[in-house]
């Protein structure tokens, strides 16, 4: 069975300082990766996506992703992070051949002043 | 443009109580589905639907049904609530195929349910 795993549930981290959230998922052929925000009482908004091409993805709000095929995984970073970025960050996994999205349990990011 | 539309955003019900979820989307979008979510288990797939007439199980179907006479509104049944199906429940569509706007998934804003 496909999963995506999340491995921190949570990442507390000083503002301006780098964060890296992290996404492993398991799946032996090609797959759309996601990475979803929620903030606090809102519903999900997306970040970025790979679907193909370069492995570096640059989303909104400052973030980019990594696809990492040989490790199945697809790292969410920041350099310098702002407490509004404070919220809840989802992985997803999109096998293309499969018409199912399933999705990590979450990373919740608190950014510290 | 509406997007996805989702009633009620607050419910609380009395175990054994029956409600409906209703979702509605403008984009004549193929796809939809529903999910819920719950602490540190993040979304998972309750039902969903290629079109108009055809549904499927997800993840987590029992309790829950759904049906799909247009292809604007998937709407998500609860028969006798439990408190175990406390959660916040989001709506998602998207069109079909993978190309284009199909790999683009829109959500609705949410509906947190109270089963007490």
């Amino acid at each position: 069975a496909q999963s995506v795993t999340q491995l921190d549930s949570q990442v507390p981290v000083f503002e301006e300082a780098p964060v890296e959230l992290r996404c492993n998922y398991s799946s032996s052929v090609s797959v759309y990766l996601f990475w979803y925000v929620q903030y606090p009482n809102q519903g999900l908004q997306l970040l970025l996506k790979y679907l193909s091409g370069s492995t570096l993805v640059k989303g909104i709000n400052g973030f980019e992703a990594e696809f990492n095929k040989s490790q199945t995984s697809f790292h969410l970073r920041k350099p310098s992070v702002h407490i509004s970025d404070t919220a809840e960050y989802f992985c997803a996994v999109w096998k293309t051949s499969y018409d199912k999205v399933i999705f990590g349990p979450g990373t919740s990011l608190s950014v510290i002043p | 443009n509406a997007g996805v539309t989702q009633t009620p955003k607050f419910q609380v019900l009395k175990t054994g109580q029956s409600m409906t979820l209703q979702c509605a989307q403008d984009m004549n979008h193929e796809y939809m589905s529903w999910y819920r979510q719950d602490p540190g288990m993040g979304l998972r797939l309750i039902h969903y639907s290629v079109g108009a007439g055809i549904t499927d199980q997800g993840e987590v179907p029992n309790g829950y049904n759904v049906s799909r006479s247009t292809t604007e509104d998937f709407p998500l049944r609860l028969l006798s609530a439990a408190p175990s199906q406390t959660s916040v429940y989001f709506c998602a569509s998207r069109a079909s195929g993978t190309g284009g706007s199909g790999n683009t998934i829109y959500f609705g804003e949410g509906s947190w349910l109270t089963v007490v």
